[in-house]
């Protein structure tokens, strides 16, 4: 079965900083890849996505994830973080060797100082 | 279009009760699933389904039962409520195998 890991439960950064956010997965095969964000109160909005093709993906809101098989890796980056970034972010991978059944991970709280 | 809806926003109900939260979608997919959000943990599977009349079970599906009548609702059904079942649920619904996922608003359910 697949897994997913983000081993940071809460991250400060100050806006116009640079973010990193860490996922870590487990899966057999090439894996479809997500992130999501969720702000307070709120349902899922999908940031990005990876199927397959480029490693490097670029979503919405200035955000970008690069998969990086050797390491099951899938990180999400912004090179300049804005207040309204801050929100809890997940990282999900699909089941079946689908977009389907995802599993996610249990989240990264993102704090933006001004 | 309206999206993927869910109704009610929020349920308060006592141990023993049942009870039956709404899922409808409006843009034909086929797929529609059922996650539970708790604290730290992410968002877990209940329930999915592939298409009208198919169902199946996800991560964490007791105490849950679902059907799939029509391709626009999905419905999940809670015989007997637990303090257990306290979370929060979303509905997802999506088209074909690589189509991205749409979640509802969410039900914030508490069981007393």
């Amino acid at each position: 079965a697949q897994s997913v890991t983000q081993p940071d439960i809460h991250i400060t950064v100050s806006e116009g900083a640079s973010l990193e956010l860490r996922c870590n997965y487990s899966y057999g095969a090439t894996p479809y890849l997500f992130w999501y964000v969720q702000s307070p109160g709120q349902g899922l909005q999908l940031l990005l996505k990876y199927f397959s093709g480029d490693t490097l993906v670029q979503g919405i809101k200035g955000f970008e994830a690069e998969f990086k098989r050797s390491q099951s890796s899938f990180n999400l980056r912004k090179p300049s973080v804005h207040w309204s970034d801050a929100a809890e972010y997940f990282c999900a991978v699909g089941g079946g060797g689908s977009a389907r059944q995802l599993t996610f991970g249990s989240g990264t709280q993102l704090t933006v100082l001004p | 279009n309206a999206g993927v809806t869910q109704t009610p926003k929020f349920q308060v109900l006592k141990t023993g009760q049942s009870m039956t939260l709404q899922c409808a979608q409006d843009m034909n997919h086929e797929y529609m699933s059922w996650y539970r959000q708790d604290p730290g943990m992410g968002l877990r599977l209940i329930h999915y389904s592939v298409g009208a009349g198919i169902t199946d079970q996800g991560e964490v599906p007791n105490g849950y039962n679902v059907s799939r009548s029509t391709t626009e609702d999905f419905p999940l059904r809670l015989l007997s409520a637990a303090p257990s079942q306290t979370s929060v649920y979303f509905c997802a619904s999506s088209y074909g195998t690589a189509g991205e996922q749409y979640f509802g608003p969410g039900t914030r359910l508490t069981v007393t």
